[in-house]
């Protein structure tokens, strides 16, 4: 079992509609959970971090963190063809020695 | 630019040729860690620094891989003869707390 799962997807959502990735992690010491979104060709860019369970907004994306389920999510709202992209979910154990990722939702949003 | 640096961009090598790869965090990161990603993968781990001390190494990374972090500051990874295997992207990122920053990457190409 892999430390953080993700669906590889693709997931494809048409322009304006709602995105919701998915994300489990398997180690119950993780306290910390992050979104990252890859470009191809790219390096990944940090978007949301979450430390609690329950939502955390930020402008079109809100992050879901349930630790008793072990599930993290991210929606995206109003998705753009910019958001095509691949998301991939980080948990680092406690102690930050290094995080664990997932292998990646690859998005397509249509025009 | 303050964000996470990394030298070069691209790298063309020989197969048994060695390589060696810089990275520069933010400012004040006591953190950096080592990655490297293929294609439709996930971030795979490989090293992690806290300030100049070695804490962490995965045990995937062959004999022929080396890091270092002299003064806590810049850092450099090394592959000693290559293998076509070798081929991927090998990100760095840095962190001071919570939140890891990835640089551009370093693209290997092993011919």
């Amino acid at each position: 079992q892999k430390e953080v799962e993700q669906n590889s997807g693709p997931l494809s959502v048409p322009e304006g509609a709602i995105a919701s990735l998915n994300c489990t992690y398997s180690d119950r010491g993780s306290q910390s959970f992050f979104w990252y979104r890859q470009y191809s060709g790219k390096s990944p860019e940090l978007i949301m971090s979450i430390y609690s369970n329950g939502d955390k907004e930020d402008g079109r994306f809100t992050a879901q963190l349930n630790k008793a389920s072990q599930y993290v999510s991210l929606l995206i709202r109003d998705s753009q063809p910019s958001d095509s992209a691949t998301y991939l979910c980080a948990a680092p154990p406690p102690n930050f020695n290094k995080f664990y990722f997932g292998s990646g939702t690859k998005l397509n949003v249509k025009p | 630019d303050t964000g996470v640096s990394q030298d070069p961009r691209h790298k063309i090598t020989k197969r048994g040729q060695n390589v060696t790869f810089r990275c520069d965090p933010i400012s004040e990161h006591n953190r950096l860690y080592w990655y490297r990603q293929t294609l439709g993968q996930g971030p795979e781990f490989l090293t992690y620094f806290q300030n100049e001390a070695q804490l962490e190494k995965s045990r995937l990374l062959s004999d022929r891989f080396s890091a270092e972090r002299p003064k806590g500051s810049f850092s450099t990874l090394e592959i000693q003869r290559t293998e076509q295997g070798d081929s991927a992207m090998y990100l760095c990122a840095s962190s001071l707390g919570i939140e890891a920053f990835f640089g551009q990457g370093t693209r290997l190409t092993v011919v």
